[in-house]
């Protein structure tokens, strides 16, 4: 089926980890973007990327890194897993066109321990 | 800096009106999405207004006005599953969206 998804759903880690959230999305969608969500902060903006090899920060980067290979994958590690990045990820994919809207995966949550 | 303000909750009666305003003070608009979010689910898109004026779209409206930075969603005829956040987000710069922490909806028999 055509969509966006994420994977995996759930994730418990430790500090200190290597930890990697996928994303991958089927409408050929030229953008594509990482937000956390946390109380009392809504959606945050990680990082976006606009093409394939082309990302650019968001409002929350550090600590975070993406790659955008392939236009349909996005991945998001965690270089370094510290408690404060314990929260829920969602990725979004948008055809990029100005009254088109973003269209969220399921989201990741995340558990640094 | 951006600045997307909302009320944290709101409570209604099934079959009633209600209105979550969204007010902004952005760097740039290229418009205004509103989502809803039911809870442990991911935001779906409810509409979009970039002029000023509504937007109706079923029992669901929106408006806006770029002079007072200022948009609201309007739902009507409420319904148990409208239960949820509604997510008020600006389109400040490319392509990316900022959002206010959004309304959390409850709706009462």
């Amino acid at each position: 089926d055509a969509g966006i998804t994420q994977s995996p759903r759930y994730k418990i880690t430790e500090t200190g980890r290597q930890v990697t959230l996928m994303c991958h999305q089927t409408w050929s969608h030229s953008y594509m973007f990482w937000y956390r969500q946390d109380l009392g902060h809504g959606l945050r903006l990680i990082y976006y990327s606009a093409a394939a090899d082309i990302t650019d920060k968001g409002e929350v980067p550090d600590g975070y890194v993406v790659s955008r290979s392939k236009t349909e994958n996005f991945p998001l590690t965690l270089e370094s897993a510290t408690r404060s990045q314990t929260s829920v990820y969602f990725c979004a994919s948008g055809a990029g066109r100005e009254n088109q809207p973003q269209h969220f995966g399921d989201g990741t949550r995340l558990s640094i321990l | 800096g951006q600045n997307i303000d909302q009320p944290t909750e709101m409570t209604a009666t099934e079959g009633a009106i209600v209105q979550i305003n969204c007010t902004y003070q952005t760097s740039g608009f290229n418009g205004l999405f509103w989502y809803q979010q039911h809870a442990g689910e991911a935001p779906t898109f409810l509409s979009y207004n970039v002029l000023d004026g509504l937007e109706e779209k079923g029992r669901f409206s929106s408006f806006l006005s770029r002079s007072k930075g200022y948009s609201y969603l309007l739902l009507k005829e409420l319904q148990m599953k409208d239960s949820a956040s509604y997510l008020c987000a600006v389109k400040t710069g490319r392509r990316a969206l900022t959002f206010g922490s959004g309304t959390r909806l409850q709706v009462q028999p």
